[in-house]
């Protein structure tokens, strides 16, 4: 089946510097969705990207589209202390309406 | 608007016990999921829904049942509970899911003993 990987698992930064995280699918997404989860707290929707190579800006956070529609990367630019908690990817699985969630990168940002 | 609805928000069961977690939403969503989450296993599909009357298996539907007879509402119901299912579940609801993202419940902690 359908496999979404984040790597990596963890990250612990100083407050300050960035941040990337990657996705990366075993099969072609039509799209596919970032959300984060605060500590102790529930998914929040950030963004969808559609369009093959689709780069889009949150303010200090950049996501991005791989040409091949398998992967996909979150960047946080100089990171800070609100940024904290566990950034995943979801995508659909082909034909369904069914979305499959990543595995998750936990970031810790330290002042 | 009240959101995603989930109740209750804590829950200890007995091996074997049965229970139901209600999810209710108020937005009119057509999509309905529930997602299971484990310390390092992130957000796994549990059920979903795509309308009333309509469900369907997500990756690990085994020990659960759904039914949406209505729009609002998305009942997880646990058939005879196993330490295995021990958990967070969250329901989330869309507007339409390949559009929009999802809204998510704020999750129920279950612990099954």
């Amino acid at each position: 089946g359908q496999q979404v990987m984040q790597i990596p698992q963890y990250q612990h930064v100083q407050e300050g510097e960035d941040f990337t995280t990657y996705c990366n699918s075993s099969t072609t997404l039509s799209n596919i969705q970032w959300y984060k989860q605060r500590p102790g707290g529930h998914p929040v929707f950030l963004i969808q990207l559609v369009k093959s190579g689709e780069v889009k800006k949150q303010k200090r956070l950049t996501f991005q589209f791989g040409e091949a529609k398998k992967n996909s990367s979150l960047h946080i630019t100089a990171t800070q202390t609100t940024d904290v908690g566990t950034y995943f990817c979801a995508g659909p699985t082909s034909g369904t309406y069914k979305y499959i969630f990543g595995t998750g990168t936990r970031l810790k940002v330290l002042a | 608007n009240a959101g995603v609805t989930q109740t209750p928000k804590f829950q200890v069961l007995k091996t074997g016990q049965s229970m139901t977690l209600q999810c209710a939403q108020d937005m009119n969503h057509e999509y309905m999921s529930w997602y299971r989450q484990d310390p390092g296993m992130g957000l796994r599909l549990i059920h979903y829904s795509v309308g009333a009357g309509i469900t369907d298996q997500g990756e690990v539907p085994n020990g659960y049942n759904v039914s949406r007879s209505t729009t609002e509402d998305f009942p997880l119901r646990l058939l005879s509970a196993a330490p295995s299912q021990t958990s967070v579940y969250f329901c989330a609801s869309s507007y339409s899911v390949l559009d929009y993202g999802y809204t998510f419940g704020s999750g129920t902690r279950l612990t099954v003993v």
